[in-house]
């Protein structure tokens, strides 16, 4: 199993370009997840999904959008990049969510000038 | 919603020594403490993992720690090793409401060989 994928690693953007990172799990997880981290900052959840077509917000997400239309896949949208989103974005995944262990991705770092 | 503090923010060791890192959490619903281990340029991983109905839990050279009353959970390991060097994150996830974990600000281990 390849586990949790994410893509591009690297990626600088003007203010006020759009992206997708994307995200994919081939361990067919229901829970998926995408934080970001800030240097000192841990991780803080922008968006999760239970299963395909449910997603929710989680405690940072202005300026981001997911969708979910397959088990395997969970983008995340950046609308209208600014400074503020550079960051280093981790997507996630778990079988269940509560007591369960979470896996992920090597990270996507962008820069946003 | 819950509240996890971490500290220290940072923490210098020999190679041989003991390390020990600490999290408090404020909700008293939340009952899995997992924790994550960094590496540099990778997404976290589970290294080792608590429930509120365990005191402590040992794995070779790591340990964790809890106690549900002052709701405070730690990381113990001994006989450091430089491939100790890295991020560590504690989370509290609540058994109930959104069953998301909450993450502490990390701690960043250094052991000096």
């Amino acid at each position: 199993n390849a586990g949790v994928t994410q893509t591009p690693k690297f990626r600088i953007l003007k203010i006020g370009q759009s992206m997708t990172l994307q995200c994919a799990q081939d361990m067919n997880h229901n829970y998926m997840y995408w934080y970001r981290q800030d240097p000192g900052m841990g991780l803080k959840l922008i968006y999760y999904s239970v299963g395909a077509g449910i997603t929710d917000k989680g405690e940072v997400p202005n300026g981001y959008n997911v969708s979910r239309s397959t088990t395997e896949d969970f983008p995340l949208r950046l609308e209208l990049a600014a400074p503020s989103q550079t960051s280093v974005y981790f997507c996630a995944s778990s079988y269940e969510t509560g007591a369960y262990e979470q896996y992920f991705g090597p990270g996507t770092r962008l820069t946003v000038t | 919603g819950e509240n996890v503090e971490q500290h220290p923010s940072t923490l210098s060791v020999q190679e041989g020594d003991s390390a020990v890192i600490k999290c408090t959490y404020s909700d008293s619903a939340s009952n899995y403490f997992p924790w994550y281990k960094q590496e540099l340029g990778k997404g976290p991983q589970l290294i080792i993992d608590i429930r509120s109905n365990v005191g402590e839990k040992k794995d070779q050279r790591i340990a964790v720690t809890l106690n549900k009353t002052a709701k405070h959970f730690s990381l113990h390991i001994t006989e450091t090793q430089p491939e100790d060097s890295a991020v560590y994150f504690c989370a509290a996830t609540p058994l109930g409401g959104s069953y998301i974990p909450t993450f502490g600000r990390g701690t960043s281990l250094i052991v000096h060989p």
